[in-house]
């Protein structure tokens, strides 16, 4: 009964490839999260969905989009993969958006591209 | 803008070591402040949290207080075990955040038998 899962565990591509990560919750939470991990541990918010609605897009490439069919699903879908896309993509969830609303995570994804 | 600062990693101590990892902020109003850890593999998970100045938070032996005269939150924990190797993580967020924490480096600890 994982509460935030992410698919695939590991993902190694090539230079200009196409991929997706898919997040799933079954916490019942409002505001789903993704997050970029770099080698050095740095974390990086991306994009923040609440209800199906974007509520945070930094400033990330536009060859990454997210896409939230339903408040419990949360995918990244990443065009023509760099090598600096290489990082652990974390997943998370919360109750509510704001403050006090701990963050649930997923085990996160290993994008290696080569 | 807001801001956290950590102290830099790898702190390396013994087991039944007394652990401080520093963490200060910058921000404006009244935020919440957390600690995070991160297990090797895994991913992140709430420590422990302080809403509001003078509060202590405290989770598995570890606390940390808000103090807000010295805008730090130190985590610590009287005697450090193995299991407590992993990356830990200050955060801030305000009421006003957006839904956005705003994370510190990490610092990774490495506790040796």
């Amino acid at each position: 009964d994982t509460a935030v899962s992410q698919t695939p565990k590991y993902l190694v591509t090539q230079m200009g490839n196409d991929k997706s990560i898919k997040c799933e919750q079954n916490l019942g939470h409002d505001t789903m999260y993704w997050y970029k991990q770099d080698s050095k541990k740095f974390l990086k918010i991306m994009f923040s969905y609440n209800n199906k609605e974007l509520i945070i897009n930094e400033t990330v490439p536009n060859r990454f989009s997210p896409k939230s069919p339903d408040k419990a699903h949360l995918n990244l879908h990443i065009n023509s993969l760099e090598l600096g896309d290489s990082a652990v993509y974390f997943c998370a969830s919360s109750r509510r958006g704001g403050v006090g609303s701990p963050l649930h995570f997923g085990n996160g994804t290993r994008l290696t591209v080569t | 803008g807001d801001s956290v600062t950590q102290m830099e990693g790898p702190v390396t101590l013994s087991e039944e070591a007394f652990l401080t990892i520093n963490c200060t902020y910058t921000a404006t109003g009244y935020p919440s402040l957390f600690w995070y850890v991160q297990y090797p593999g895994e991913g992140l998970q709430l420590l422990l949290k302080a809403t509001k100045a003078d509060d202590k938070g405290s989770n598995k032996g570890f606390e940390a207080t808000y103090r807000k005269e010295t805008t730090s939150f130190h985590l610590e924990k009287g005697s450090v075990q193995v299991s407590d190797s992993a990356v830990y993580f200050c955060a801030l967020g305000r009421m006003d955040s957006n839904y956005q924490l705003i994370w510190g480096a990490g610092t990774k600890l490495i506790i040796k038998p």
